[in-house]
């Protein structure tokens, strides 16, 4: 069964270097997600991204984050200057052509700043 | 109120019992509805998918909603130790946006 595949698994950061968290959606999917999970509380929604362009955000995907699809099978996450706060699991998401379409989530990166 | 309310437990069952997971909601726009579990150290992983209200039944699993009491529920029959995971409520609003909306989870332990 496709799957959406993440790198690395665990990223371990010293506090303002910038990061990039890795994602291989499944190939047929057209819409892509970024989601964290910081210990013990819920997944958050981050970002959604369609066509090239970013279709929603929330309020936690403030300036110091970016995504972007450099060719036709990768889709990143860019921390640019990270911060303690920003330790979490970050999952990557992909979906189907169509609303409603059902999510599939990657493994996810552990990444802890130091 | 929160968006998504959910039991966090933990649950603890024996083998072979009945297991019913609930979340309740509060925003009224939600229209898709879902059920992941999250082994530890895992992603989540899509158990069961529904659009509005109604049941809808796969293997072991049965998923409900009534969209008049803001309620969702997911049913495991015969549970099996390999069960043993945290169950994720999500659910989204039809249109728009596909951002969903999780539950913290409720940590389901099946003992022998």
């Amino acid at each position: 069964e496709p799957e959406v595949t993440q790198t690395p698994s665990h990223q371990v950061t010293q506090m303002g270097q910038e990061v990039i968290l890795r994602c291989v959606p499944i190939s047929n999917h057209l819409y892509f997600y970024w989601y964290r999970q910081i210990l013990g509380q819920k997944v958050e929604f981050l970002v959604s991204f369609y066509n090239n362009e970013i279709s929603e955000k929330s309020e936690i995907f403030d300036d110091q984050f970016s995504v972007e699809r450099p060719d036709g099978s990768n889709f990143t996450l860019k921390i640019r200057s990270t911060k303690l706060e920003d330790s979490a699991m970050y999952f990557c998401a992909s979906s189907g052509q169509g609303d409603g379409q059902p999510q599939h989530f990657g493994d996810g990166t552990r990444l802890s700043i130091l | 109120q929160k968006e998504v309310e959910q039991d966090p437990g933990p649950l603890s069952v024996p083998e072979g019992a009945i297991v019913s997971l609930n979340c309740t909601y509060s925003n009224s726009a939600f229209q898709y509805f879902m059920w992941y579990r999250q082994y530890s150290r895992k992603g989540p992983e899509l158990l069961m998918y529904t659009y509005s209200s109604g049941n809808k039944e796969d293997g072991r699993f049965t998923a409900q909603v009534d969209k008049s009491s803001k309620y969702i529920s997911l049913f495991i029959r015969d549970s099996q130790p390999s069960d043993s995971a945290t169950y994720l409520c999500a659910m989204k609003s039809a249109g728009g946006g596909n951002k969903l909306t999780f539950g913290t989870g409720t940590q389901l332990k099946v003992e022998l």
